[in-house]
């Protein structure tokens, strides 16, 4: 089936340091999302991407559809204490609108 | 953007009883909820895909009989894990999908998630 390789698995940072973290397919996706989950919580989205191509930014946040549809970034500029958590990318193809997810980024940022 | 509410956020039950989890779409009317589990520091496993008034479509490996799934109304979808062991133990999660023009987006939106522990 469809899988999602995500990285890093975790990262452990300063308080305003850059992040960078990206997600790849085999297959093609027609959609990225990136969802943000914070412990006894759902994710929440951060980030919908539809576009082979598309930049989007969200705040402090920015993510990218790669060309060739099969990977997609996201960036964290000048990190906080409260963007820790953990960071999952979610692709759709055709096949019944189902999210495929990525195994996660945890972030970790220390003051 | 789209508010989902699950309910309840913690249970725990006993052995062999029965568990039913509430997933509802607060501001807009949901076609297709999916119940997701997480066990920790793991992704999410889609189990099922609820559509309103026609029966679930499980994933593979799920046990449809154990995971009840109704979706009665375009608001309102349930998770019973019946006869409950230790194993069933989880965060569970459900996501209701938007229609288009809410927020600008056809996005799936999740709830606060359900944390079950079987005794």
């Amino acid at each position: 089936g469809q899988q999602l390789n995500q990285s890093p698995q975790s990262m452990f940072i300063q308080e305003g340091e850059d992040v960078s973290m990206n997600c790849t397919s085999s297959s093609i996706f027609n959609t990225w999302l990136w969802y943000k989950q914070e412990p006894g919580e759902g994710p929440v989205l951060l980030i919908a991407l539809y576009k082979a191509g598309e930049l989007t930014s969200n705040g402090r946040l920015t993510a990218q559809f790669g060309i060739t549809r099969k990977d997609s970034f996201l960036n964290i500029s000048a990190s906080i204490p409260s963007d820790v958590g953990i960071y999952f990318c979610a692709g759709r193809s055709n096949q019944g609108g189902k999210l495929i997810f990525g195994q996660g980024t945890e972030l970790s940022v220390k003051p | 953007g789209a508010v989902v509410s699950q309910h309840p956020s913690r249970v725990i039950c006993k052995s062999g009883t029965s568990v039913k989890i509430e997933c509802r779409s607060l501001d807009f009317q949901a076609t297709t909820m999916f119940w997701y589990r997480q066990f920790p520091k793991k992704s999410l496993m889609l189990m099922a895909t609820s559509n309103e008034g026609s029966k679930a479509t499980y994933e593979q490996g799920v046990e449809k009989d154990k995971f009840l799934i109704n979706h009665a109304s375009l608001t309102l979808s349930t998770l019973t894990v019946t006869s409950a062991h230790p194993e069933d133990s989880s965060f569970y999660i459900c996501s209701a999908r938007a229609p288009s023009g809410t927020g600008g987006w056809a996005e799936a939106f999740f709830g606060q998630g359900t944390r079950l522990t079987v005794v």
